[in-house]
């Protein structure tokens, strides 16, 4: 257990829908990340979140959303969903804002159908 | 453009031979380097980094990688791999003035056989 929790682990949902991926840090961080891992894009960056405040933002589709909550949970909202959009998701979490060396959660793996 | 290359996207070994990943990055600023590991249906795990100092750094499971500055390589090594080094071994880089964004490379799946 890395201490990263995400939530659910695998969601299967029909094109047109909208879903919310949901990830608790490791206790203690303060920034929270989300990736996307598929097979003809590897992992990709999405968003970073630092004690609230969005940090950086990478290739995030405008269909995408996220937040970081007061309790430092985060949030990954996806809408109008494409069948391209299937893929495994990934919260990470870490102490500062600097990539020094994060820690992963097992993700969630979304299917759209 | 940042980007990190790995130069082979499967690499098959036996049971305590020794073996070498290759990553090359490109970036025009300041780096750090990782080297993560990815189990069949997990998350990542942190092998090791290079944030500074010593350009050999030494991780988890007995790896070890090598930092280039010259070539732009941070090449992953270990001197005897066991069957359950079997797994996708992915090099990142996150440049100085980009916060905490990671770039990863395509993956390198390492297979090792009895």
């Amino acid at each position: 257990d890395s201490g990263v929790t995400q939530t659910p682990k695998h969601l299967i949902t029909a094109t047109g829908q909208r879903v919310t991926l949901r990830c608790s840090p490791r206790s203690g961080d303060l920034s929270v990340y989300w990736y996307q891992q598929s097979l003809d894009q590897g992992l990709q960056f999405l968003i970073q979140y630092y004690n609230g405040e969005e940090r950086a933002k990478g290739n995030i589709l405008e269909r995408f959303s996220a937040q970081q909550f007061p309790d430092l949970h985060s949030e990954l909202n996806l809408s109008s969903l494409e069948l391209g959009d299937s893929a495994l998701y990934f919260c990470a979490s870490s102490k500062t804002e600097r990539a020094y060396g994060y820690t992963f959660g097992s993700g969630t793996r979304l299917t759209v159908v | 453009a940042q980007s990190v290359t790995q130069l082979d996207s499967q690499v098959p070994v036996f049971e305590e031979a020794p073996v070498e990943l290759r990553c090359n990055y490109s970036s025009s600023v300041s780096v750090y380097l990782f080297w993560y590991v990815q189990y069949p249906n997990q998350g990542l795990q942190l092998l090791l980094k290079y944030l500074s100092g010593s350009t050999l750094v030494k991780g988890i499971n007995g790896f070890e990688a090598e930092f280039n500055k010259s070539q732009t390589s941070f090449h992953l090594r270990k001197p005897s791999v066991h069957i359950s080094d079997t797994a996708e071994y992915f090099c990142a880089v996150s440049e100085h003035n980009q916060g905490g964004k990671l770039i990863f490379g395509q993956g390198t799946e390492l297979s090792v056989k009895p």
